[in-house]
């Protein structure tokens, strides 16, 4: 298996440009989760699906900031528009439930640079 | 999820164990403790859980307290691949806490030749 696949690795853009972070999770797996990570504040949650449902995105920062997950292979997150202080790198996991075990596999991440 | 605390840093020589410690003096019953860890620019890395016995599996071992109020990480024998920043976490799974894995600010262990 390929793992989480996260692109772009490497994202530069100017303030108040679109950017869409794309991922695909690992097949069989019915849990999806974007984290954001900086060194301010450490790895956050912003949000996460069950089969393809958002199931809580009490950690998306603000309204700028989207997550769609049309099908069980294939997820985004949207930031329209970008601002400096999105800067950070994002990841994505995925899982599949077991009772007892949150065990998530993260993708390489998506590092974004916002000017 | 309960607090976790964790000394900041820690070394450990090529060969040798590493012991990483992890107070969770607050941890309920159906808490698990997981560690992850975060190589240096990649996602971080599943390594070993568990709730109250003590676990084993190719990567590491986790040794719980008996009042659970506490585990130790243990790398049996570090290698310089193993520097990274080790996150203990107790959280519980199932519901709608499932997946809301909240990370600190880890243990940087640095493994020396």
């Amino acid at each position: 298996d390929a793992g989480v696949i996260q692109s772009p690795r490497h994202e530069v853009t100017e303030m108040g440009q679109e950017v869409t972070l794309r991922c695909k999770p690992i097949s069989g797996h019915d849990y999806l989760f974007w984290y954001r990570q900086t060194m301010m504040r450490g790895l956050e949650l912003l949000i996460y699906f069950n089969n393809n449902v958002p199931i809580d995105d009490s950690g998306m920062p603000e309204d700028r900031f989207s997550a769609k997950m049309p099908n069980a292979s294939f997820s985004t997150l949207k930031i329209q528009p970008s601002e400096p202080r999105d800067s950070a790198v994002y990841f994505c996991a995925s899982s599949f439930f077991r009772s007892g075990a949150n065990v998530l596999t993260f993708g390489a991440g998506s590092r974004l640079t916002v000017l | 999820d309960a607090k976790t605390t964790q000394p900041t840093s820690m070394d450990c020589a090529e060969g040798r164990a590493a012991n990483l410690p992890c107070n969770h003096s607050t941890i309920s019953g159906n808490e698990y403790v997981y560690w992850y860890r975060q190589i240096h620019s990649q996602g971080p890395q599943y390594i070993i859980h568990g709730l109250k016995n003590n676990e084993t599996n190719e990567m590491a071992s986790l040794i719980i307290t008996e009042d659970r109020k506490s585990s130790t990480l243990i790398l049996p024998h570090a290698t310089l691949r193993d520097t990274a920043v080790y996150y203990c976490i107790a959280t519980n799974a199932g519901g709608t806490s499932y997946g809301k894995l909240t990370f600190g600010q880890g243990t940087i262990l640095t493994v020396h030749p």
